[in-house]
């Protein structure tokens, strides 16, 4: 198994400029969710899913949307990127929210 | 709102040392928690899962407690090695909640 796949590792964005931060598990776990780290305040989660197309809100939803179309993936889309947005981002699964996360190796956001 | 505190926020030791790490949080109504290893640009990797009905979890040189009533973790760490130099998290979540709930780490420093 790969786990958690999170790409890209590294990206830089133009404030304004939207992208996708992919995240794919091939564990067949229901549960998915997105947290951004940023120094000083520990992981806040963004977006959390418990299974293909229900998704919800977590602490620091706006300016993301996600959608789960398939078990496999959870895509994070920024719909106009701000500085405030840079971060590191990590993506997690689980069979459920009861159960151990597991997370990806992260994507490295700047915004400029 | 669940907060969860670790202190200290950095603590270095010599190899060989027995570390208790600590872990608070102000809601006692969860229903699990989970302590993470996270690596200097790497993911969160988890060590230990403890649900709310268990005192303790053990994995190796690992020992996780949890107290409820007092809104208390400790990680044990036996025979501290140099490799367990790292940042630890611990994670709650609240019972009847999806969401997890994150301190802010601890990082360990083990001089060889």
């Amino acid at each position: 198994n790969a786990g958690v796949t999170q790409t890209p590792k590294f990206q830089v964005l133009k404030t304004g400029q939207s992208m996708t931060l992919q995240c794919a598990q091939d564990m067949n776990h229901e549960y998915m969710s997105w947290y951004r780290q940023d120094p000083g305040m520990g992981l806040r989660l963004i977006h959390y899913s418990v299974g293909a197309g229900i998704t919800d809100q977590g602490e620091v939803p706006n300016g993301y949307n996600v959608s789960r179309s398939t078990t496999e993936d959870f895509p994070l889309r920024l719909l106009s990127a701000a500085p405030s947005q840079t971060s590191v981002y990590f993506c997690a699964s689980s069979y459920s929210i009861q159960e151990t996360q597991y997370f990806g190796p992260g994507t490295r956001l700047l915004v400029l | 709102k669940q907060e969860v505190t670790q202190i200290p926020a950095a603590l270095s030791v010599p190899e060989g040392e027995n570390l208790v790490l600590n872990c608070s949080f102000t809601d006692s109504a969860i229903y699990n928690l989970q302590w993470f290893r996270q690596d200097p640009g790497k993911g969160l990797t988890s060590l230990l899962l403890i649900q709310s009905s268990q005192r303790e979890q053990t994995s190796g040189r690992l020992n996780a407690s949890l107290d409820k009533s007092s809104g208390r973790s400790t990680l044990y760490i036996a025979a501290s090695q140099p490799g367990d130099s790292a940042t630890y998290l611990c994670a709650v979540r609240r019972g009847g909640s999806e969401k997890l709930v994150f301190g802010k780490g601890m990082k360990l420093t083990v001089n060889p």
